[in-house]
């Protein structure tokens, strides 16, 4: 079945610093891919995903591309804030979520 | 999207009971899915229920441990049974999105059960 492996954290980063979580995926086929997002004391949110290769999520100023040739979805936002802090789910269509990954942004 | 909820949001349990959780979903879909997060942990895949089926359970799932049921297209529930400390737990009920959105997931906000 589709898996991913996803960088561990914890991440810690100060206010308007560059983030980037790793998220590489094993596949049957191109499934679509997410990134997840669960705020303190909060539920999954969908926070972005691109249903095919070479596609760009985006949302919030997060973006991640779906790259076909290095198995990757790599999740970016060029200047976190605060309100950022939370972690972060790698996961391919089938159900199975990476480790997540929890940030941290210090004002 | 789907809007999803559970019933209870939280309880604390004795060791040896069983607890049932529910899960509503305001629009019809076709599959649904229990999750369970420990404490720090990612979400681990309990089992997938289909309406007019047997649940699917993931490896180390048992039915006799986490019976499920799917009695109509918007409902589900999960029973923790027999339950021991270990079992202390959010459990998330998840469905896949309808129409135009069908291959994402949505949650519901979780059930935080803590077994004494």
């Amino acid at each position: 079945g589709n898996s991913v492996t996803q960088m561990e954290g914890p991440v810690t980063l100060s206010e308007e610093a560059f983030l980037t979580i790793n998220c590489t995926y094993t596949a049957t086929g191109y499934p679509s891919l997410f990134w997840y997002v669960q705020y303190p004391g909060e539920g999954l949110q969908l926070l972005l995903k691109a249903t095919k290769a070479d596609d760009k999520g985006s949302n919030k100023g997060f973006e991640a591309t779906y790259r076909k040739e290095t198995t990757s979805f790599h999740l970016e936002k060029g200047s976190v804030q605060v309100s950022d802090s939370a972690v972060y789910f790698c996961a391919p269509r089938g159900r199975r979520f990476g480790a997540g990954t929890r940030l941290t942004v210090k004002p | 999207s789907a809007v999803i909820s559970q019933k209870p949001s939280r309880d604390i349990c004795q060791r040896g009971t069983s607890l049932t959780i529910q899960c509503q979903v305001d629009s019809q879909v076709t599959m649904m899915f229990w999750y369970r997060q420990q404490p720090g942990q990612s979400l681990t895949l309990i089992a997938t229920a289909n309406q007019g089926s047997e649940a699917t359970y993931e490896s180390g799932f048992v039915i006799d441990k986490f019976p499920i049921s799917r009695p109509n297209l918007t409902f589900s529930t999960l029973t923790v049974s027999n339950m021991s400390p270990e079992d202390s737990s959010i459990y998330l009920c998840s469905v896949d999105g309808a129409r135009a959105s069908t291959d994402t997931q949505y949650f519901g906000p979780g059930t935080r059960l803590t077994v004494l």
